[in-house]
């Protein structure tokens, strides 16, 4: 069965540090995976995903994600961390048959100024 | 633990009919939040509500509409249904006083239109 990973519940950073948050997978055949960010009383919103190609993807608001097949990690990262990046971020892969993403529990980040 | 309870689990309904789903978020929770997860795609953020207000809007059609009742439960209702909007139609809960903990799926909603 297809499943992530979110180890961590809570990761909190100092402004301007970079910033890492983490997912392992378990999926059986190629991976999806993607990450979805949920600020405070919005719904979930696109960051990036990986499909094939390079294993470093870029997504949206200067984020980043390291896909890692050996070590089966799609860790979340951003050289430099924002206040603004205080969310919820969930980590989620598309399921065999491409109808369902299934997620993380969640890593809530706090950017202390 | 209670999760978040989703209704009917499968649906099938013919072009031009309508269709109504619902979402029943976990006890104590008062924000609803409902995606549209189309065969191969990623899923896009429809619209949520906040104590029977709407809070937030993302790519919902004008054809669907949804409300929040006073129990906290929601319902999407999806009028002049379309092929295209066989999807997975799932939502998920959250008090939004402890709005980034405990953000809640449900297994969603298995539309198709025939």
């Amino acid at each position: 069965a297809q499943s992530v990973a979110q180890p961590e519940d809570q990761v909190n950073v100092a402004e301007g540090n970079p910033l890492t948050v983490k997912c392992t997978y378990s999926v059986s055949g190629n991976p999806y995976l993607f990450w979805y960010v949920q600020y405070p009383n919005r719904g979930l919103q696109f960051l990036l995903k990986y499909i094939t190609g390079d294993n470093l993807v870029k997504g949206s608001y200067g984020f980043e994600a390291e896909f890692n097949k050996s070590q089966t990690s799609f860790h979340l990262k951003k050289p430099s961390a924002l206040v603004s990046d205080s969310a919820l971020y969930f980590c989620a892969v598309r399921d065999m048959t491409g109808f369902k993403t299934i997620f993380g529990a969640g890593t809530r980040l706090f950017v202390k100024a | 633990a209670a999760g978040v309870i989703q209704s009917p689990r499968h649906l099938i309904k013919e072009k031009r009919e309508t269709a109504t789903l619902k979402c029943y978020p976990i006890p104590r929770h008062d924000t609803v939040y409902w995606y549209q997860q189309g065969p191969g795609q990623d899923p896009q953020f429809l619209i949520s509500f906040y104590e029977k207000m709407q809070s937030d809007k993302g790519s919902i059609p004008d054809r669907f509409s949804a409300q929040q009742f006073s129990d906290y439960h929601s319902e999407l209702n999806m009028s002049s249904l379309e092929l295209g909007d066989s999807a997975l139609y799932f939502c998920a809960s959250n008090s939004r006083r402890g709005s980034l903990y405990g953000y809640t799926f449900g297994s969603g909603t298995r539309l198709t239109v025939v």
